[in-house]
C-alpha cells in the first residue's frame, strides 16, 4: 500500500523560513512531487525529485532521501501569498507505464505579518 | 492558468442523479488524469488515460466511469450520486504517461449533491 505523512498545519512569519516534511512508505518509488494549492484552486507544480539530494528553484527547495523515505520542501523569505496548502505526492510502482500519483493530506501553511 | 480547462465550474444535483464532467487537456498533452478532493479524504487519484486508452486506475467507484475521446478531451461520468460524492473534481494533463512528466491541473469542478 501507499502511505504518505505530512504535518497538518504550520505557522510562520513573513520573511522567515519554513520546512515542510514528508515521509512516505510506498510499493516502489519513481519520483516525488510537491504541489502548492490555494484554497478552492487547482494544485500547481513546485518541484520534482527522483534522485537523492537538494533541488533548488528560487525561494523554494526540495530535498529527497530515498533510503529514509523522506523529503522536505523549504520555503525561504516567506511572503503572505505563500499561505496555502502544500501537497507531497509520490509516484510508486510503475504498472503498465501509468503515472499514478499518491498524495499526502497536505500541509496548510499560514504566513503571519 | 495551466491550460487545462474543465466544465462546468459548479454543479448542484440531487442524490440518485447522473452527471458528466468534462476536461480538455493542455495543447499537446496526451495523458489525462482525474482526481477527487474532499475535505476528509484529500486529493485522491481516480483514473488515467493516455491517447484514448486507460493507463492506471485508482480508487474509482464502480458508479463512476471515464473515457478519453479521439480529440483527447475526457469525460468523467458519475451516476447514482450520493451525498458523499460531493467534492472538487480535478482533471490534470501531462505530455506523456511515464515517469517524471509533471501534471498540470485544471481549475476543478465543484460538485454538490443534495
Amino acid at each position: 500500500g501507499q502511505n504518505i505523512d505530512q504535518p497538518t498545519e504550520m505557522t510562520a512569519t513573513e520573511g522567515a523560513i519554513v520546512q515542510i516534511n514528508c515521509t512516505y512508505q510506498t510499493s516502489g518509488f519513481n519520483g516525488l512531487f510537491w504541489y502548492q494549492q490555494h484554497a478552492g484552486e487547482a494544485p500547481t507544480f513546485l518541484s520534482y525529485n527522483v534522485l537523492d539530494g537538494l533541488e533548488e528553484k528560487g525561494r523554494f527547495s526540495s530535498f529527497l532521501s530515498r533510503s529514509k523515505g523522506y523529503s522536505y520542501l523549504l520555503l525561504k523569505e516567506l511572503q503572505m501569498k505563500d499561505s496555502a496548502s502544500y501537497l507531497c505526492a509520490v509516484r510508486g510502482e510503475i504498472k503498465a507505464a501509468g503515472n499514478k500519483l499518491t498524495f499526502g493530506g497536505g500541509t496548510r501553511v499560514l504566513v503571519k505579518p | 492558468d495551466s491550460g487545462v480547462t474543465q466544465t462546468p465550474k459548479h454543479l448542484i444535483t440531487a442524490t440518485g442523479q447522473r452527471v458528466t464532467l468534462r476536461c480538455s487537456p493542455r495543447s499537446g498533452d496526451l495523458s489525462v488524469y482525474w482526481y477527487q478532493q474532499s475535505l476528509d479524504q484529500g486529493l485522491q487519484f481516480l483514473i488515467q488515460y493516455y491517447n484514448g486508452e486507460e493507463r492506471a486506475k485508482g480508487n474509482i467507484l464502480e458508479r463512476f466511469s471515464a473515457q478519453q475521446f479521439p480529440d483527447l478531451h475526457s469525460e468523467l461520468n458519475l451516476s447514482s450520486l450520493e451525498l458523499g460524492d460531493s467534492a472538487l473534481y480535478f482533471c490534470a494533463s501531462s505530455l506523456r504517461a511515464g515517469v517524471g512528466y509533471e501534471q498540470y491541473f485544471g481549475p476543478g469542478t465543484r460538485l454538490t449533491v443534495t
